[in-house]
């Protein structure tokens, strides 16, 4: 069970907008970057956005992101079938117990109808 | 163009050891944080441990504290993951991932090596 909790899964049709959350704390989300992370089926993960709301080189701007408080959102427009994938939101996580470790969300599958 | 290049997976037995390797390149590896990152079959991400830019800094998730052993050699470009008495719930892709600042994000990913732990 991870720290930072995601939807397992959202559906929506081409040419769609959709959003994905991810859920955390002021150990985590609250107090840090979110970064997301795209992972196409049998591939490596794939850095889309990063300090929030930051796309990398090459990554369209039909990826967004954004974050309120302990919560972080990722946006996707004009869905295309090629963006079936599971996607990871990603911060750091301060405890007293276990220190400054990094926490992935549980992940959300996307799936274009 | 950044490289990551894992290698040194295979199958092992319950209490067994292995030791992956991630072969860095297309950039100055010796001023980048590092870190594995691990995925079961079927599962979700789950980071495993980090190392700074030298080597002198190390931390794990508890899932595998006191079991695997982060290091790197920065004159070969390389870091290295020792896995000690592993159990079946270390099986899963392992990934490097580049970070390309401190406590920062995982910019760069290898391609993963697999680990099997069954008898």
């Amino acid at each position: 069970q991870s720290v930072l909790t995601q939807p397992p899964s959202v559906s929506a049709a081409p040419g769609q907008k959709v959003t994905i959350s991810c859920s955390g704390s002021s150990s985590n989300i609250g107090n840090n970057y979110v970064s997301w992370y795209q992972q196409l089926p049998g591939t490596a993960p794939k850095l889309l956005i990063y300090d929030n709301n930051k796309r990398p080189s090459g990554i369209p701007d039909r990826f967004s992101g954004s974050k309120s408080g302990t919560s972080a959102t990722l946006g996707i427009t004009g869905l295309q079938t090629g963006d079936e994938a599971d996607y990871y939101c990603g911060t750091w996580h301060t405890s007293l117990s276990a220190g400054h470790n990094w926490v992935f969300g549980g992940g959300t599958k996307l799936t274009v109808l | 163009e950044v490289q990551l290049v894992e290698s040194g997976g295979g199958l092992v037995q319950p209490g067994g050891s292995l030791r992956l390797s991630c072969a860095a390149s297309g950039f100055t590896f010796s001023t980048y944080w590092m870190h594995w990152v691990r995925q079961a079959p079927g599962k979700g991400l789950v980071w495993v441990s980090r190392i700074n830019s030298d080597g002198s800094t190390t931390t794990y998730a508890d899932s595998v504290k006191g079991r695997f052993t982060i290091s790197r050699d920065n004159a070969k470009n390389t870091l290295y993951l020792q896995m000690n008495s592993l159990r079946a719930e270390d099986t899963a892709v392992y990934y490097c991932a580049r970070d390309p600042r401190r406590d920062g994000y995982l910019k760069d990913w290898g391609q993963g090596t697999l680990v099997t732990v069954s008898s």
